[in-house]
């Protein structure tokens, strides 16, 4: 199976600050993965999907690069709203598809 | 729109089977390319998926679970479901079911609509 690691776990941030989270594949994806945020309570919501292509209706401040192994998903300037956990998800089917652990964004 | 909502037990006991239900509407499973996933997420704890079925009937599970589910869709009424057999206490979680959108690509797949999830307890 193909192991996704996260990092950091969580983060300390303030409105307006450019927050990067990163994704790491244990072994080569090509540009096959997805970005979501979650709530507490809610369903994950998609925001980035093969590493770099933004989700309808979802802000211009996110935005997702890399490709291979190595990806980030970037928050130009943090708003209130995106306070939440952050999920990388490798998106080859085969032979199975997984997720990271996620990565909390808090308010500092 | 669409929209998707899971429902079944809240509460099944050790060694019973579960069997959700995925109900949506706005899509339809007979169209080339689309797909729904049941992922699942234990209280404070990331998202594990469980299972995939495509438009034609293909399957894909996750191999640590492969033995115990099943997924299945009956396509005129606009439902997958899933049945996880021999429950374990550490299978609490919450259930969700999500879209494969057709336009991702052959061989891949995210997830584009989620619904609101269902709340699985295992307790004797």
């Amino acid at each position: 199976d193909i192991q996704m690691t996260q990092s950091p776990s969580s983060v300390s941030a303030s409105v307006g600050d450019r927050v990067t989270i990163t994704c790491r594949a244990s072994q080569g994806i090509s540009r096959w993965l997805a970005w979501y945020q979650q709530k507490p309570g809610k369903a994950p919501k998609l925001l980035i999907y093969a590493a770099t292509s933004l989700q309808s209706g979802v802000p211009s401040r996110f935005s997702g690069s890399g490709s291979g192994t190595d990806f980030t998903l970037t928050i130009s300037s943090l708003q209130p709203e995106d306070f939440a956990t952050y999920y990388c998800q490798q998106a080859n089917s085969f032979p199975a598809l997984s997720f990271g652990g996620g990565t909390k964004v808090e308010i500092k | 729109q669409f929209t998707l909502k899971e429902s079944g037990p809240t509460l099944v006991k050790p060694t019973q089977t579960l069997t959700l239900t995925c109900t949506f509407s706005g899509f339809s499973l007979s169209t080339i390319g689309v797909g729904v996933a049941w992922i699942r997420q234990p209280p404070g704890k990331a998202l594990e998926w469980l299972a995939l079925i495509y438009w034609d009937d293909d399957k894909r599970y996750s191999p640590s679970l492969k033995s115990r589910l099943t997924i299945t869709k009956d396509t005129s009424k606009n439902q997958v479901v899933l049945t996880m057999t021999n429950m374990d206490p550490v299978d609490t979680a919450t259930y969700y079911c999500a879209r494969r959108p057709l336009i991702a690509a052959s061989g891949t797949s995210h997830f584009d609509y989620w619904g609101q999830g269902t709340l699985v307890t295992v307790s004797s």
